[in-house]
């Protein structure tokens, strides 16, 4: 399995409070992603990143920002939750951005907005 | 905006029924198509990846074949077991000024019933 970790796992909190979830690989990959998971969508892109301080939108990036200091964390900030933001999270890697290259994904982060 | 589109969006067919299904996406600018299965409460798995117009990939029971031309990849398994129980995700990627970026499709649920 590729070394892929969320946290945190679980989380629930109130809507207009800051958090922040946080994606960890040991793989060494230079591309990360965050995804966010709903009925009826699939897996739908939030940001990514193609390398440290390398960052770019995904198709629902409203309301998200991420952050990558480091090659195997990155992070994913909802400044002030709304309801709407309840859903599942995923990370991914990959190895590059060549269009054969696969993703491997993270346990996912289960939040849920109040 | 790109749009990938899977059919049907469940299934449900019996031990030892043989199944297919369908993800459909843009046949311009084609790169890649992905293939992912996801096992409930786990996170996707790679299947297959497919580049050339008329790609054929076998992994025991289940096959794909894709057709970039008309924009279509077919998702085959014989003889289904509970076990082939997932939704299978395609990805579509393409070129154009998003490079890196995948489109995944919202998914065929399986349920193979004993």
């Amino acid at each position: 399995d590729a070394g892929i970790t969320q946290s945190p796992r679980h989380k629930v909190t109130e809507t207009g409070t800051p958090v922040t979830l946080r994606c960890h690989q040991t793989e060494n990959h230079r591309y990360m992603y965050w995804y966010r998971q709903d009925p009826g969508h699939g897996l739908r892109l939030i940001h990514y990143s193609y390398g440290v301080k390398d960052t770019d939108k995904g198709e629902v990036s409203d309301g998200y920002s991420v952050s990558r200091s480091k090659t195997e964390d990155f992070l994913l900030t909802l400044e002030s939750a709304t309801s709407s933001q309840t859903s599942v999270y995923f990370c991914a890697i990959s190895r590059g951005g060549q269009s054969t290259d696969t993703q491997y994904f993270g346990p996912g982060t289960r939040l849920t907005v109040l | 905006i790109l749009n990938v589109e899977q059919s049907p969006q469940s299934l449900h067919v019996q031990e030892g029924d043989s199944t297919n299904f369908t993800c459909s996406f843009p046949s311009s600018n084609f790169y890649a198509l992905h293939w992912y299965r996801w096992e409930t409460a786990k996170s996707p798995e790679a299947l297959f990846v497919m580049t050339l117009n008329g790609d054929e990939k076998k992994k025991g029971r289940i096959s794909a074949t894709l057709n970039t031309k008309e924009g279509y990849s077919y998702l085959y398994i014989k003889g289904s077991q509970p076990e082939d129980s997932a939704t299978y995700l395609c990805a579509f990627k393409g070129g154009g000024t998003s490079y890196d970026k995948v489109i995944f499709g919202p998914g065929t649920s399986l349920s193979v019933i004993p």
